[in-house]
């Protein structure tokens, strides 16, 4: 089994709509994060949060909401979603176990697409 | 502020052959890590290899080693012996003092048979 799931895997929604993505991990990290990878680009940051009471915004943030519902679930949600939102979207995870940078294992991607 | 530059958008390798994917980083931090990823075109991000800025060795993880110049800031990815498994994206990123990740725009590799 996957250590970092998404669900859904493919969603197609309306302009308007309230959307949610959901991440799960089986590997025991307290920090997860939320990217938005666009076509041919790099990824951005959206939220992270490092422990449960711990959540911070990202590059880009607006229009964006997220949840820690625990140390192994983070959700994010789009309040009101809108075209220029259709993308994948990430969940990775880290350990902070190594100054100088945790390694990031990510999920499967969620590809959003926005009509 | 941190940046990350990947400056070949596309490469052709034939396989067998060995590849160097570029990249540059600017950063004001001591202390860094800097990695790479695969990304195929399934769409998942696959971890290949971490090297810390106060590692004074190269980091080597099979067939991918970085070659990682301190004072140039480059942290250069080489795939040894292609194989067709290895067509896909390839990001270079940087951890910031809070571990947050910088992306590269990615490097697009294409191994010919």
């Amino acid at each position: 089994d996957a250590d970092v799931t998404q669900t859904p895997r493919n969603r197609i929604t309306k302009t308007g709509k309230r959307i949610m993505l959901e991440c799960s991990q089986t590997k025991g990290h307290d920090r997860m994060y939320w990217y938005r990878q666009d076509p041919g680009l790099g990824l951005q940051l959206i939220y992270y949060s490092f422990d449960v009471k711990d959540i911070n915004k990202g590059e880009i943030s607006d229009g964006y909401s997220v949840s820690r519902q625990a140390q192994a679930k983070f959700s994010l949600s789009l309040e009101s979603a809108i075209p220029n939102q259709t993308a994948l979207y990430f969940c990775a995870t880290s350990d902070n176990m190594r100054e100088g940078g945790d390694t990031q294992y990510f999920g499967p991607g969620t590809r959003l697409t926005v009509l | 502020a941190q940046k990350i530059t990947q400056t070949q958008p596309g490469m052709f390798v034939q396989e067998k052959e060995a590849v160097t994917l570029d990249c540059t980083y600017d950063t004001s931090d001591p202390s860094y890590g800097l990695f790479w990823y695969k990304q195929p075109s399934s769409g998942e991000m696959i971890f290949l290899i971490y090297q810390g800025s106060y590692d004074q060795q190269n980091a080597t993880e099979g067939r991918y080693s970085l070659n990682f110049q301190k004072a140039r800031k480059s942290a250069n990815l080489v795939i040894s012996a292609s194989q067709l498994g290895d067509s896909a994206m390839y990001f270079c990123a940087m951890s910031r003092t809070d571990y947050k990740l910088s992306f590269g725009a990615g490097t697009t590799v294409t191994v010919r048979a």
